[in-house]
């Protein structure tokens, strides 16, 4: 079973510009979740998509926004990019969301976003 | 939500067995422990997942006292490959909120 996948694995941009990031999630995952790792932050949560709707969402500005598919793959986008949005941006998927004893998250490889 | 506390860095050797301390005092009683391993540049690996008492798995052990207000990571006979970091998450099982601490470095020593 193939697992979590992110394209591009590696991506420089421009402060101002905007930038768009995929994630497939592993076939018959229907949550998508999404990470931001920095050193100085650790890893923060994003927002979590199920069934095309976002269900939660972290603590970030409204520059951050993503958007889930009908077969489950989410993208995400940050526009108006600043130097502090690089970082490795990482999507995790689940079978479900919510509550559930063995809920357990796959983590793709992540995207590495270098603002400049 | 509950904050977790772990030590910041551990050093080990091959071949013996590690115990790594989350503290989690404000955890409610809905919360589930989780712990993640990772690599350098790759996402985390879930390890294991437990509520109260043991939880072991082919990885890895996870002992939770009564009160549950903190847990620890057990894994035997480490090697080379262990060295990571590893994330204690305490928090409703899900992608929603979840808050991941600073982690703990575990460097495995040959």
């Amino acid at each position: 079973k193939a697992g979590v996948t992110q394209t591009p694995r590696y991506l420089i941009k421009t402060r101002g510009q905007q930038v768009t990031l995929s994630c497939s999630p592993i076939s018959g995952h229907r949550s998508v979740s999404w990470y931001q790792q920095t050193p100085g932050q650790g890893l923060q949560f994003l927002f979590e998509y199920f069934s095309e709707t976002q269900r939660n969402k972290g603590n970030f500005p409204g520059r951050f926004s993503g958007r889930q598919f009908s077969n489950s793959r989410s993208e995400m986008n940050v526009s108006t990019l600043e130097l502090g949005d690089s970082a490795l941006y990482l999507c995790a998927s689940s079978l479900e969301m919510g509550r559930g004893r063995n809920y357990e998250q796959y983590f793709g490889p992540g995207t590495r976003l270098t603002v400049t | 939500l509950a904050k977790t506390t772990q030590p910041i860095s551990m050093d080990s050797y091959e071949g013996q067995e590690v115990n790594i301390t989350c503290s989690h005092n404000n955890i409610a009683t809905n919360d589930y422990i989780t712990w993640y391993q990772q690599f350098p540049s790759q996402g985390p690996r879930f390890i294991i997942q437990g509520y109260k008492t043991k939880v072991t798995n082919e990885v890895a052990s996870l002992f939770i006292p009564a009160d549950r207000k903190s847990s620890t990571l057990s894994l035997p006979r480490v090697s080379l490959s262990d060295t990571a970091v590893y994330y204690c998450l305490v928090g409703e099982p899900g992608g929603f909120k979840t808050i991941f601490g600073a982690g703990t470095r575990l460097f495995v020593k040959a």
